[in-house]
């Protein structure tokens, strides 16, 4: 089982509003990654847990938290976002191992808007 | 230069044919390699990684050319369902743990 879910699909926000992002896994991953991508460019990193801690934060602004309560969960709390943060959030997960057995598996993505 | 380009196509491909397009890699040092698809507004999926010798899965084939850095996905007997952006994704070395590279995306259009 490669499975990696999120919750919600669709999310939207006024620029006042807090709100989360969730992301579970259950195949015994130690990393974990948020992305966010906009339409028609790659997934751009924005987080990455390793062994539930953070050890890169690609100078993200800080109205993105990100939270790793434990191995199998991640989340992203938004606060005060701006319409330009409107994009499709992905979370994935890796085993954090050397080579090639290192594969990311990606969420199906969060798609949030941002009023 | 960016550290992994890929030509963004798009490939247009009649049905059963082949269509073959590259992915360059800019640090020679570089770890691992893999092929995602991604379709409109979906999420990447792992279509294959690739290793040194090559390898096949089904109708596709995935080559790794460490001399000139680069990678290759040929797809044959194209189906429909193909139609799709395929992404180059590099993994670094140690020293960057954790910051996968990902090219542009190739489009690849398969039409009946």
């Amino acid at each position: 089982d490669t499975e990696v879910t999120q919750t919600p699909k669709h999310l939207v926000m006024g620029m006042t509003n807090k709100k989360s992002l969730k992301c579970e896994q259950h195949m015994g991953h130690r990393a974990m990654y948020w992305y966010k991508q906009k339409a028609k460019k790659p997934p751009e990193l924005m987080f990455v847990y390793s062994y539930e801690k953070l050890s890169i934060n690609e100078s993200v602004p800080s109205r993105f938290s990100p939270e790793c309560p434990n191995s199998s969960l991640l989340n992203l709390h938004l606060h005060a976002l701006q319409p330009e943060d409107s994009a499709l959030y992905l979370c994935a997960s890796s085993p954090r191992t050397s080579g090639s057995a290192d594969t990311q598996y990606f969420g199906p993505g969060t798609r949030l808007t941002v009023l | 230069r960016k550290e992994v380009e890929q030509d963004p196509g798009p490939f247009n491909v009649p049905e059963g044919a082949t269509v073959a397009f590259n992915c360059t890699y800019s640090n020679s040092a570089s770890q691992s390699f893999f092929w995602y698809r991604q379709d409109c507004r979906k999420e990447p999926k792992l279509l294959m990684s690739v290793y040194s010798s090559g390898n096949e899965d089904g109708r596709f084939t995935a080559q790794l050319n460490r001399a000139s850095q680069y990678i290759s996905l040929l797809i044959r007997d194209s189906k429909l369902s193909d139609s799709a952006t395929y992404l180059c994704v590099v993994k670094p070395v140690t020293d960057s743990w954790g910051k996968f590279q990902f090219g542009a995306g190739t489009q690849v259009v398969v039409t009946p």
